[in-house]
């Protein structure tokens, strides 16, 4: 089983869409998550840190779901500049981050 | 808004060859990091690095690999010998002592090996 599992997509949504993207992990001694963004070729940036009581910023929402070992992003009113690549992050008891593959997400007009 | 720069942004090398990619973290952070993204695959955990010495490296870090503060402000990835399966994005990253679980990416050097 993957460390860190996520729908490759690609999501294809319309501006003003809401979106949701989900995740799950298989360490059980996970200690964080995160929720980062990749533009094509690019770095990746920090959207969120999610915790367990679920968090919001903006039209972003996170959640954590430790019994089920589960993450989930939603974005509400889709803008084209939201069109990248979703990484879920998990950080397990050491000093690195482990991602998955990401979820690509097209926002058109 | 202070920055991880990296250099170069792209090298062309051919197999064999030894590669320092170089980094230079924000001045006051003290954890440093190593990951790699091979075109259309997640990123990859290579190294951490702190108090002059690696603290985990992963099974991809293996003797070809090495990792270098040599002054003050530089922290450098070197291969020994390149291999074409080494072709890949290398981000390196920093955080302070304090920042916990926020770290920072550097843009990437675009590794390509022929």
């Amino acid at each position: 089983r993957k460390e860190v599992e996520q729908d490759p997509g690609p999501f294809n949504v319309p501006e003003g869409a809401t979106v949701a993207f989900n995740c799950t992990y298989s360490n059980s001694a996970s200690q964080s998550f995160f929720w980062y963004r990749q533009d094509c070729r690019k770095e990746p940036k920090l959207l969120m840190s999610v915790y367990s009581s679920g968090n919001e910023d903006g039209r972003f929402t996170a959640q954590l779901n430790r019994a089920s070992q589960y993450i989930s992003l939603l974005i509400r009113d889709s803008k084209l500049s939201d069109s990248a690549t979703y990484l879920c992050v998990v950080k397990p008891n050491t000093d690195k981050l482990i991602f998955g593959t990401g979820t690509r997400l097209q926002v058109f007009p | 808004e202070p920055e991880v720069t990296q250099t170069p942004s792209h090298q062309v090398t051919q197999m064999g060859q030894e590669v320092i990619l170089r980094c230079v973290p924000i001045s006051n952070h003290l954890y440093f990091y190593w990951y790699r993204q091979i075109l259309g695959q997640k990123v990859e955990f290579l190294v951490s690095f702190y108090n002059n010495e690696i603290s985990e490296k992963s099974e991809i870090f293996d003797d070809q690999f090495s990792v270098e503060r040599p002054d003050g402000s530089n922290f450098t990835l070197k291969i020994r010998s390149t291999k074409l399966e080494d072709s890949a994005m290398y981000f390196c990253a920093s955080r302070t002592l304090i920042s916990g679980n926020t770290i920072y990416f550097g843009e990437g050097s675009w590794l390509t090996v022929v």
